[in-house]
């Protein structure tokens, strides 16, 4: 079974500043991990994923991710925030041969201006 | 082409109700899994449905059940609610049921029992 765990559950930061969400998850297969960002009242949208090939993996919206396989980590940085960015951030594994995706808790990002 | 769909958004029942919720998955998806988000919370995965069939479920009673149809669209059965079932439920749509395929998510269907 795979598991995702969220370290931050809140995560204020002041516009213009780097922001970093931390993602460590856990498995016995490999996987494939993903961010999503979801918004007030809104489903979930895809900013990132990771499948294979390169550890960094840029997203949209100016936010990048590391897949770390050592730590079992997936990092969620942007150099420069917005206060736009304010939004629930969720991160996501899946095994290899099943699409079925475990969350974390996820991550509140409230950017101040 | 367009996007995942749900109906109806917002849904008020009262303990021991049935409820049915709707997913349109997008045009050439296959597969639709079911999440349940209880507030404050990451979406839990309830069961997927591949070609018609069950291909997964989640720690959930039997109460929920669901159905897909030939056009791969679905639907969600909650019987007996209970107080807890009270969250936001989302369909999410797949091209298949492989590792690695990014799901694309609905905007959800707000549930509230009391």
């Amino acid at each position: 079974a795979q598991s995702v765990t969220q370290l931050d559950s809140q995560v204020p930061v002041f516009e213009e500043a780097p922001v970093e969400l931390r993602c460590n998850y856990s498995s016995s297969v490999s996987v494939y991990l993903f961010w999503y960002v979801q918004y007030p009242n809104q489903g979930l949208q895809l900013l990132l994923k990771y499948l294979s090939g390169s550890t960094l993996v840029k997203g949209i919206n100016g936010f990048e991710a590391e897949f770390n396989k050592s730590q079992t980590s997936f990092h969620l940085r942007k150099p420069s925030v917005h206060i736009s960015d304010t939004a629930e951030y969720f991160c996501a594994v899946s095994a290899n041969n099943f699409n079925k995706f475990n969350f974390g808790s996820g991550t509140t990002l409230n950017v101040k201006p | 082409e367009t996007g995942v769909t749900q109906s109806p958004t917002h849904l008020i029942k009262t303990r021991g109700q049935q409820v049915t919720l709707r997913c349109s998955s997008q045009s050439g998806h296959n597969t639709v899994s079911w999440y349940q988000q209880a507030l404050g919370q990451g979406p839990q995965f309830i069961f997927q449905y591949y070609r018609e069939e069950e291909n997964g479920r989640g720690n959930f009673p039997p109460r929920f059940s669901g159905l897909q149809f030939p056009n791969y669209s679905s639907e969600l059965n909650v019987n007996a609610l209970e107080l807890d079932d009270s969250a936001l439920y989302l369909c999410a749509s797949s091209l298949n049921r492989q590792g690695g395929n990014e799901q694309f998510f609905g905007p959800g269907t707000r549930l509230t029992v009391l």
